[in-house]
């Protein structure tokens, strides 16, 4: 089954201590992205990438990392998390970027306390 | 600045009713490339459509139509005889290069 698959789904973790999120497609696609969801600001793109080694910001990169050093893994990394990083996040794949439509994973709902 | 606002936070219809949802985009771009996506209350998005800038023509699946207006830079999307099951929040994106941008979503209550 063509899928996006992330984990954890849930995750609560204190205010600096590192976590990585991981993001796994299955559909040979391209491009990856993270984004974040809260409410009322809709989904907010952190990271995205065009390829292996490709990586590049979105509109709120502030506070994560990424890496992609294969083409279907796409990891998000909060390297000292805070409070304002509670959030669901949704990681996507597309075949390309525009204008193809993005496969989203689950979500990962994490709280920072 | 690319920007998409979903004026409309909340909606609440009864079932049957037709309700539309707005969008209104802005874009330096002249091409780019508009989305409307699904969240239902189990969480995961679901696309619905794209349009690109140059196709204007509407389109219409099953009871969904969208409308793409350049002149005024809307792309609003109407629901025919709603039902319970188009309960959900609707997200209307504009893509421009690699990037997304999503407006913040409408919230649909379709009450029986």
């Amino acid at each position: 089954e063509a899928q996006v698959t992330q984990n954890p789904r849930y995750l609560i973790t204190v205010t600096g201590k590192k976590l990585t999120v991981t993001c796994s497609q299955n559909m040979n696609h391209e491009y990856m992205s993270w984004y974040r969801q809260d409410p009322g600001l809709g989904l907010r793109q952190i990271y995205y990438s065009m390829n292996v080694e490709v990586t590049d910001k979105g509109d709120v990169p502030e506070g994560y990392k990424v890496s992609r050093k294969e083409k279907r893994n796409f990891p998000l990394i909060l390297e000292s998390p805070s409070p304002n990083q509670t959030s669901l996040y949704f990681c996507a794949s597309s075949l390309r970027s525009s204008p193809y439509e993005q496969y989203f994973g689950p979500g990962t709902r994490l709280t920072v306390t | 600045a690319q920007k998409v606002t979903q004026a409309q936070t909340e909606i609440s219809v009864v079932e049957k009713e037709d309700v539309t949802l707005d969008c209104v985009y802005e874009t330096r771009d002249t091409t780019y490339y508009l989305f409307w996506y699904k969240q239902p209350p189990s969480g995961e998005l679901v696309f619905l459509i794209r349009r690109n800038s140059f196709d204007e023509q509407n389109e219409i699946s099953g009871r969904y139509s969208w409308n793409f207006q350049k002149s005024t830079s809307s792309f609003n999307f109407t629901i025919t005889a709603s039902q319970v099951v188009d309960s959900a929040v609707y997200f209307c994106a504009l893509t421009y290069g690699q990037n997304f941008v999503f407006g913040p979503g409408t919230r649909l209550s379709v009450l029986p």
